[in-house]
């Protein structure tokens, strides 16, 4: 499976932009890009998903480096319930599984 | 909204007993899956069933045993459990596609003493 290199942690201020960079050098043609984020006691939720282009959602958006070697989460105003672990991975062919690796913790200061 | 429910928040048993734990989705998917998550180790694949009375081992399957009598309701059975299995426990439902989602339920911490 190919890996993905996150920062363990980021901080933030509340209502400030926030990127949240992926590194992903041995990605291959058909892998899709993911990123879930779990929240404190809760499951992992979806986030957003992306190929080669960028992508916007109500969550956030996806911007995704030209080579593909790159991704990065953007979250555009960052509130208090968005301090959470946040997982980029990627997915392509027959990989059914989700593999999260350590993710990063994002805190957010009021 | 999509939902995905775990019948436990918080479990805890004792070394040899017989464990159930429940999961039931509502978006009237195929696939679903179970995966324990520790510290350190990431999610980990225990059991994925792709339709009723249908399954795949995953990843780390000793130990556990799953069922799937009906579409929306995916159990884990630990037949016997050990202190090693005390863990969080994520049931999701979903595709197994490159574009596919996975929705989670929101997990059962399980201690075994």
């Amino acid at each position: 499976d190919a890996k993905t290199t996150q920062p363990n942690s980021m901080e933030s201020n509340e209502e400030e932009p926030v990127h949240l960079p992926c590194n992903h050098s041995t990605i291959s043609g058909t892998d899709y890009i993911h990123w879930y984020r779990q929240l404190p006691s809760q499951g992992p939720e979806y986030v957003i998903h992306g190929l080669t282009s960028n992508v916007n959602n109500r969550m956030a958006s996806l911007a995704i480096a030209e080579d593909r070697k790159s991704s990065t989460l953007i979250l555009h105003r960052a509130t208090l319930r968005d301090a959470a672990v946040y997982y980029c991975i990627l997915r392509g062919g027959s990989n059914y599984k989700l593999t999260f690796g350590k993710g990063t913790l994002l805190t957010v200061n009021p | 909204d999509v939902k995905v429910t775990q019948s436990s928040r918080y479990l805890v048993k004792r070394t040899g007993e017989k464990v159930f734990l429940e999961c039931v989705q509502d978006m009237d998917h195929e696939n679903m899956f179970w995966y324990r998550q520790d510290p350190g180790l990431g999610l980990r694949l225990i059991y994925f069933s792709y339709d009723v009375k249908m399954k795949e081992k995953g990843d780390i399957p000793e130990g556990y045993s799953v069922s799937r009598e009906k579409k929306e309701r995916f159990s884990l059975i630990l037949e016997s459990a050990s202190t090693n299995q005390t863990s969080m426990y994520l049931c999701a439902s979903g595709g197994l596609g490159s574009t596919d989602t996975q929705y989670f339920g929101p997990g059962t911490r399980l201690t075994v003493l």
